[in-house]
């Protein structure tokens, strides 16, 4: 099964809005990241949150990490329609290759 | 600095032939990983290597499927006499060291189909 879940499976909001994605994953990790990949791409690496931190921030990115509730959330603040892409989040539970969830589908429609 | 690179971009096989998929990391990087994504799912790791070693298969089919990282030269991912569902796009990933906590720079994938 999955290690990580991405909650919602697709998202469609309006320029301007902000985006929130979830991921939760079952065993405990040694980190978290999140990865952008446009159809018919490859994966863009966006953000790596350790797991002794609780949030970080990349310019119009925050990311939160929850090991107690073993989640993460993705937000993207003021979207753009280029951010349409899928969104990624992969843990490392055996330290070294990362497991990916199915990720969310998002569409910002301008 | 070229990133990771991956060729061809496209790969269309009859059922029984090989396909050989190549993957060229970034400059400095020893560690490669090899994903396959079906369509609408997340990347399923297949395999992880260094120079000249396999270090971590657990995701690849013991039957068909192999990998190499020689010396010189790109990581080889080789699938023999390939079945329909085989076709996938397949991904190329490296990294300078190991481990989860160094980000893994992602091509831009061979899109098998097999016809």
């Amino acid at each position: 099964s999955q290690q990580g879940e991405e909650d919602p499976q697709a998202l469609s909001i309006q320029e301007g809005e902000n985006a929130t994605m979830n991921c939760s994953y079952k065993t405990s990790i040694n980190n978290l990241q999140w990865y952008r990949q446009n159809s018919g791409r490859g994966l863009v690496h966006l953000i790596l949150i350790r797991s002794n931190e609780r949030e970080k921030h990349s310019g119009r990115l925050r990311v939160t990490l929850d090991t107690s509730k073993k989640s993460s959330s993705l937000l993207i603040t003021a979207s753009r329609a280029a951010d349409t892409a899928s969104y990624f989040c992969a843990t490392d539970p055996r330290n070294t290759p990362l497991v990916f969830g199915k990720g969310t589908r998002l569409s910002v429609i301008a | 600095n070229a990133g990771v690179m991956q060729n061809p971009r496209h790969l269309v096989r009859r059922r029984g032939q090989e396909a050989r998929l190549r993957c060229s990391p970034m400059k400095g990087h020893s560690h490669v990983y090899w994903y396959r994504q079906l369509p609408e799912e997340g990347l399923k790791f297949m395999v992880y290597l260094q120079k000249e070693n396999i270090i971590d298969e657990s995701g690849m089919p013991k039957e068909r499927f192999s990998a190499e990282f020689p010396k010189e030269g790109p990581s080889i991912l080789r699938i023999q006499q390939v079945v329909r569902g085989d076709s996938a796009a397949y991904f190329c990933a490296s990294s300078l060291t190991s481990g989860g906590a160094h980000e893994q720079y992602f091509g831009p994938g061979t899109r098998l189909t097999v016809t």
